[in-house]
């Protein structure tokens, strides 16, 4: 029973443009939102984050958006380039939980020149 | 400031050896969290540990891992006696507070092959 989905495997996107990477989740309890970013052969690099009594975070380039009532997140990036290619795994932490993350599958974005 | 060290990075073991998988956390934190990645799929949560305890054990395997962290040296994972499935991605990731909003510091894992 997955709690954390990545429905999309894989994302292609033109530099320059926006990419938008979603994820949607089951529990309720989930209380904290993490994105990580992994090249091959690395481990995952944390992106950003957001609360769950935010709708939105904002980091440079890198935008959160949260739906707690569609239990939906998404990150844009904007502009996207090609060293953004790699694989971008959404995370949720539960209230309550001694803070270990339940991780999706990942989406793998590539960006073309 | 180095950062989450885990060595050996690449493992072969035979079916029926043992595998002993190393984590030096980032100066400074005391928390150490194992997370294993199979093919094709997300980081799945393993075990979390404090210097010399063991806090969250629920997402280890009941039968031949086991994990510790002692007051000096690095966090250890062990898998007694491997077989084919335990092949995998191992991630340690460090943290200064137990829960950290910040998200942790993933090491670059070590990859155990199982022949």
């Amino acid at each position: 029973d997955q709690q954390v989905k990545q429905n999309s495997p894989s994302l292609s996107v033109q530099e320059g443009r926006i990419s938008i990477l979603n994820c949607d989740y089951t529990n309720s309890m989930f209380d904290y939102f993490l994105w990580y970013k992994k090249y091959p052969a690395e481990g995952p690099t944390f992106l950003i984050s957001i609360s769950s009594i935010k709708d939105k975070n904002e980091d440079g380039r890198f935008t959160v958006f949260l739906n707690k009532s569609a239990k939906h997140l998404s990150l844009h990036i904007v502009p996207s380039q090609p060293g953004d290619s790699a694989v971008y795994f959404c995370a949720a932490s539960a209230e309550g939980s001694q803070g270990n993350l339940i991780f999706g599958k990942g989406t793998k974005l590539s960006v073309k020149p | 400031n180095a950062g989450v060290m885990q060595n050996p990075r690449h493992l072969v073991r035979r079916r029926g050896q043992e595998a002993r998988l190393r984590c030096s956390p980032m100066k400074g934190h005391s928390h150490v969290y194992w997370y294993r990645q199979l093919p094709e799929e997300g980081l799945k949560f393993m075990v979390y540990l404090q210097k010399e305890n063991i806090i969250d054990e629920s997402g280890m395997p009941k039968e031949r891992f086991s994990a510790e962290f002692p007051k000096e040296g690095p966090s250890i994972l062990r898998i007694q006696q491997v077989v084919r499935g335990d092949s995998a991605a191992y991630f340690c990731a460090s943290s200064p507070t137990r829960v950290s909003n910040y998200g942790y510091t993933f090491g670059s894992g070590t990859r155990l092959t199982v022949v």
